[in-house]
């Protein structure tokens, strides 16, 4: 699968509450990505990353903030979560050439109480 | 700003029917386009991509997709579904340097035996 992995896999939170979701790759993909996941939006880019300490903000970023340290790792985190933030949360990556595809996790499911 | 339609949300068959699924994306310059599928409690895989070339692309378990630029088409095909192919569908274009990628909303396809 891509040698992606995300941490953790489902989640249970209270609204005001800090969350982070990892993404873990081990193909050294320069490209990472955060989408969320909700029933008739289909997948909406939040945030990525084209390298180390290199992200920007994509669609429906408000709300969330990203940090990546290391190529294989890229972190989103909810500063204080809300009922509106429970969603499934899909990374994906991608390679360094331009017309690569990108690649998704196996997701993190997120209820905000 | 670029927009993905998916006309159709559900879509009910019958075993070795032909499937159709409709895709349109809003943007006039070089995109990529991409079929993804989502089985049941998995995540997105690619079913096939454009870049460039011949518009007629094949991809894997049988699906096809024609690429048509005038008329901003990226329609998905199958000449005969099996119970299988249950899942949601999702086009998606990219462009640019970074390759986001817009989904669209998702057609839900159930195939009955």
């Amino acid at each position: 699968d891509a040698g992606i992995t995300q941490s953790p896999r489902h989640k249970v939170t209270e609204t005001g509450t800090p969350v982070t979701l990892r993404c873990h790759q081990t193909e050294n993909h320069r490209y990472m990505y955060w989408y969320r996941q909700d029933p008739g939006h289909g997948l909406r880019l939040i945030h990525y990353s084209y390298g180390v300490k290199d992200t920007d903000k994509g669609e429906v970023s408000d709300g969330y903030s990203v940090s990546r340290s290391k190529t294989e790792d890229f972190l989103l985190t909810l500063e204080s979560a809300t009922s509106s933030q429970t969603s499934v949360y899909f990374c994906a990556i991608k390679g360094w050439q331009t017309q690569e595809t990108q690649y998704f996790g196996p997701g993190t499911r997120l209820l905000v109480l | 700003a670029q927009s993905v339609s998916q006309h159709n949300h559900h879509v009910i068959l019958s075993e070795a029917a032909s499937l159709e699924l409709g895709c349109n994306y809003s943007y006039g310059g070089t995109v990529n386009l991409f079929w993804y599928v989502q089985y049941p409690g998995q995540h997105l895989q690619l079913l096939l991509k454009y870049f460039s070339g011949d518009p007629l692309v094949k991809g894997i378990k049988g699906f096809e997709a024609e690429f048509i630029k005038s008329k901003f088409s990226f329609n998905l095909r199958k000449p005969s579904v099996q119970w299988s192919d249950t899942a949601e569908y999702f086009c998606a274009v990219s462009s640019g340097g970074y390759n986001k990628l817009i989904f669209g909303a998702g057609t839900r396809l159930a195939v009955h035996p």
